[in-house]
């Protein structure tokens, strides 16, 4: 199971975009690069998840270079509500159910 | 069509008790996945089930814990003579098949503390 590198935390303003960017260097052929969100005192809700190059989605896009060793979450204009840990996750279809969650990224969205 | 339901939200249990939590996946998902979460930590995985079957239960401490998921009814996650290391804030997620390329989908959560 491969293990992920995040920041601690980050610090943006409404309106910017913001992009978070995880290391996966053990990464393997099978495994997907998936992104959750958790609020306070809520359950992790999926952002988004892709294999390589590049996915969009109504709530963010996530690159994927070629060598997939990383891979970067972009909130495009985030407002305070973005205000959350968001996590990265890598993991083959097989063992998706045990991946190994990191502390993720506090991201804190300031007016 | 209602979401992962977890009761009760917030449970309180002296050192000794028994503590049970409660999932109930969205409908249609028959696979049930718990995980433990400690303040400023990710998830743990703790036990994967399908209906009235253990998958695996890898993650699951070897004594105390236990988790069923019947044919009819939710999912428990009980804990016998519960300590204070085991405050944390317990969620299920469910999904519809395996593997999460499918997307599984995260109840609240119930927030054990123990005193």
């Amino acid at each position: 199971l491969a293990k992920t590198t995040q920041p601690i935390s980050m610090d943006s303003y409404e309106g910017q975009e913001v992009n978070i960017t995880c290391s996966h260097n053990n990464i393997a052929t099978n495994d997907y690069i998936t992104w959750y969100q958790q609020f306070p005192s809520q359950g992790p809700r999926f952002i988004i998840q892709g294999y390589k190059t590049k996915v969009t989605n109504e709530v963010a896009s996530l690159f994927i270079p070629a060598d997939r060793k990383s891979s970067t979450l972009s909130l495009p204009r985030v407002s305070l509500s973005d205000t959350a840990v968001y996590y990265c996750l890598v993991g083959g279809v097989d063992s998706n159910y045990q991946l190994i969650w990191g502390a993720g990224t506090k991201l804190i969205i300031k007016p | 069509n209602a979401g992962v339901m977890q009761n009760p939200r917030h449970l309180v249990r002296r050192r000794g008790q028994e503590a049970r939590l409660r999932c109930s996946p969205m409908k249609g998902h028959s696979h049930v996945y718990w995980y433990r979460q400690l303040p400023e930590e990710g998830l743990k995985f703790m036990v994967y089930l399908q209906k009235e079957n253990i998958i695996d239960e890898s993650g699951m401490p070897k004594e105390r814990f236990s988790a069923e998921f019947p044919k009819e009814g939710p999912s428990i996650l009980r804990i016998q003579q519960v300590v204070r290391g085991d405050s944390a804030a317990y969620f299920c997620a469910s999904s519809s098949t395996l593997g999460w390329d499918t997307e599984a989908f995260f109840g609240q959560g119930t927030r054990l503390t123990v005193v």
